[in-house]
């Protein structure tokens, strides 16, 4: 089955440093990608997507993250973290080819930044 | 604004009661979803709509039923709510690949309590 895979389910990061948030997909057959950021009891905001072209796609609040065929990856990043980036974080992909539409989830990872 | 409209925003039901999860959006998109999220699970699909008059199960469709009342809305529908049932469920819409900005508009979520 088709899957999607966060490394890590809580990330740590001092305020200032490198946000990296880790996304796997299981598909050879190069689908579509995004980022949402969910702030506590609210719904989803896109961050970015990758659909086709540059495989280095930049989003709002200063994230981007870069798609990587070979390593099936795509992982988001953030030069310096900032307090209210603190928020929950999931990777989405649309997979192409037969079965059910829509997106499949990765189960999320919970950003911490420490002041 | 454009966008998904979700109603209710909240909502307890005793075990075994009925109700039905509205959601309506104004993007004159046609595929429309509902996804469920419980903690640490990320979102999982429940059913969605390719278009109006068709409807598919998604990953996890067991006690749930819906309706593509028209182009706009898709409802939920719980027949006979049980304590497993206890999530916040979004629904979601989403543009045709040729239209121009492709991507997933969510609803702002009902948070169901089922006691």
């Amino acid at each position: 089955a088709q899957s999607v895979t966060q490394l890590g389910s809580h990330v740590s990061v001092s305020e200032g440093a490198l946000v990296l948030l880790r996304c796997n997909y299981s598909s050879s057959v190069p689908p579509y990608l995004f980022w949402y950021v969910q702030y506590p009891n609210q719904g989803l905001q896109l961050l970015l997507k990758y659909t086709t072209g540059a495989t280095l796609v930049k989003g709002i609040n200063g994230f981007e993250a870069e798609f990587k065929k070979s390593e099936t990856s795509f992982h988001l990043t953030k030069p310096s973290a900032h307090m209210s980036d603190a928020a929950e974080y999931f990777c989405a992909v649309r997979f192409s080819g037969g079965g059910a539409d829509g997106l499949t989830f990765g189960k999320g990872t919970h950003l911490i930044i420490q002041p | 604004n454009a966008g998904v409209t979700q109603t209710p925003k909240f909502q307890v039901l005793k075990t075994g009661q009925s109700m039905t999860l509205q959601c309506a959006q104004d993007m004159n998109h046609n595929s429309m979803y509902w996804y469920r999220q419980d903690p640490g699970m990320g979102l999982r699909l429940i059913y969605y709509s390719a278009s109006e008059g068709t409807t598919d199960k998604g990953e996890v469709p067991n006690g749930y039923n819906v309706s593509r009342l028209n182009k706009r809305e898709f409802s939920l529908r719980l027949e006979s709510a049980a304590p497993s049932q206890t999530s916040v469920y979004f629904c979601a819409s989403r543009a045709r690949s040729g239209q121009g900005n492709y991507g997933y508009t969510f609803g702002s979520g009902t948070r169901l309590t089922v006691v």
